[in-house]
């Protein structure tokens, strides 16, 4: 598609069980990032993939986040055991290469009850 | 880290009216981005803008890397002008990892 792909747009989840959310970043865009925006702040970063490989996942914010993008395109954040802290707008991101503009999804909004 | 400071937090214009949002960042950056967040929550990138000055339309923006801001103009504004407007920094020293201030929330009235 032309623009970053987010699936699904929402996601509401009972406290404890796993969740799977997937973005479809732009065509040929080797960079990809994951952030999480609570209501009324700024995204916050999450992790950026360059090709295949975790850059940077400084932003995870414990060991119950993954996220994987195994052949360098389609990636998935993983959260385990979730929590109501955790609900949220994830969004993603991709972008050319490194430190070229950024292009967003429409973002995963996640409910955890 | 480095802070990321956006002012004014909120503004209200009549439309047709001119503003300015500034953006302070405390440390070097290698980038800095512009963006527009729609009141349905799409983020649209406005701007890729390290140093200088670049004009898109009724919006431009400056950015001086050497006194750490950047300024948004935002000129004869209309009503889908409103939503909120995020400057995101790339620390320097690092890539991918665009740390995002708090936004100006902007409501343009008819």
């Amino acid at each position: 598609g032309a623009g970053v792909s987010q699936t699904p747009s929402n996601k509401v989840t009972e406290k404890g069980k796993y969740v799977e959310l997937r973005c479809d970043p732009i065509s040929g865009h080797t960079a990809l990032y994951w952030y999480r925006q609570s209501l009324g702040q700024g995204p916050e970063f999450l992790i950026y993939f360059q090709g295949t490989g975790a850059a940077d996942d400084s932003g995870l914010p414990n060991d119950r986040f993954f996220a994987v993008r195994p052949e360098g395109s389609v990636s998935t954040l993983k959260i385990q055991r979730t929590e109501r802290g955790d609900s949220a707008v994830y969004l993603c991101a991709s972008s050319l290469f490194g430190s070229s503009p950024l292009h967003f999804g429409n973002g995963t909004r996640l409910t955890v009850t | 880290g480095i802070q990321v400071e956006q002012s004014p937090p909120d503004l209200i214009l009549q439309e047709g009216a001119n503003s300015t949002l500034r953006c302070n960042f405390s440390d070097s950056v290698n980038n800095l981005q512009w963006f527009h967040q729609n009141p349905w929550g799409q983020l649209i990138n406005l701007f890729y803008i390290p140093s200088g000055t670049k004009q898109n339309g009724r919006l431009s923006a400056t950015t001086v890397a050497t006194e750490r801001y950047s300024l948004l103009y935002i000129s004869s504004s209309q009503t889908t002008d409103s939503g909120v407007y995020f400057c995101a920094v790339e620390p320097g020293g690092s890539q991918g990892n665009l740390i995002f201030g708090k936004g100006t929330k902007l409501s343009v009235k008819p």
